[in-house]
């Protein structure tokens, strides 16, 4: 199985101030086609999670211009420019290139 | 808009199975690259993707439960439904249903999910 590692576990944020998490993978979610196979979701207080970026670097439909999809092979980065109070929740990262599908174990940001 | 709704017990016996429908609206259940999909989530964990299936029936299932799973379909209905077999305590978690779009290698990601069902496993 693909393991997914996310870091932080916590990340206390000011609203304003940008944030980043990292998802690693124990292999490389690089396809022959181009795409890596790695995906972005939030799943906010009391919600199901929600899609954020797909393949990477892709923006879901809706989601806000201030969150960003980076990285390639097993190195990946997700950004956001400026978080508001409504971006608190746990994050998870997720392989789609083989089974079984892998989850990160969640980077849970809050507000300062 | 894709809608998505879980259906089923809440409370469960051990050694007894598990039997979840997901109700879809919104879209052509048997729209080509859609695939009708289920994730849990043990309380205060994360999260544990179970499997998916195709409106023909075919399953992808993790081969983690895959011996105790079993999913199917009903396109009169534009339902799709999980059971788990012989489930214990470890089984306690929120189920969600969700739609998996992979067309042609493209996308592969879920994009709508269900709220959400609690089922304990308890005697």
């Amino acid at each position: 199985d693909i393991v997914m590692t996310q870091s932080p576990l916590s990340l206390p944020v000011t609203p304003g101030e940008p944030a980043s998490i990292s998802c690693r993978s124990s292999q490389s979610l690089l396809h022959s086609n181009g795409y890596n196979y790695l995906h972005w979701y939030l799943q906010k207080p009391g919600q199901s999670p929600q899609l954020l970026i797909y393949l990477g670097s892709y923006r879901a439909s809706g989601v806000p211009d201030r969150f960003s999809g980076s990285g390639s092979g097993t190195d990946f980065t997700l950004k956001i420019s400026r978080l508001e109070a409504e971006d608190v929740g746990v994050y998870y990262c997720m392989q789609a290139l083989q089974s079984p599908l892998t989850f990160g174990g969640g980077t849970n940001m809050e507000i300062k | 808009q894709l809608q998505l709704q879980e259906s089923g017990p809440g409370l469960v016996k051990p050694s007894e199975t598990l039997s979840l429908t997901c109700t879809v609206s919104g879209v052509s259940f048997t729209r080509h690259g859609y695939y009708w999909g289920w994730i849990r989530q043990p309380p205060g964990r994360g999260l544990e993707w179970i499997g998916f299936v195709y409106y023909n029936g075919d399953t992808y299932l993790n081969p983690s439960l895959k011996s105790r799973v079993t999913m199917s379909v009903d396109t009169s209905k534009n339902d799709f439904s999980l059971k788990l077999s012989s489930v214990t305590a470890a089984d306690t978690a929120v189920y969600y249903c969700a739609e998996y779009y992979d067309n042609d290698d493209y996308h592969r990601a879920f994009d709508f999910w269900g709220r959400g069902t609690m089922v304990t496993v308890s005697s």
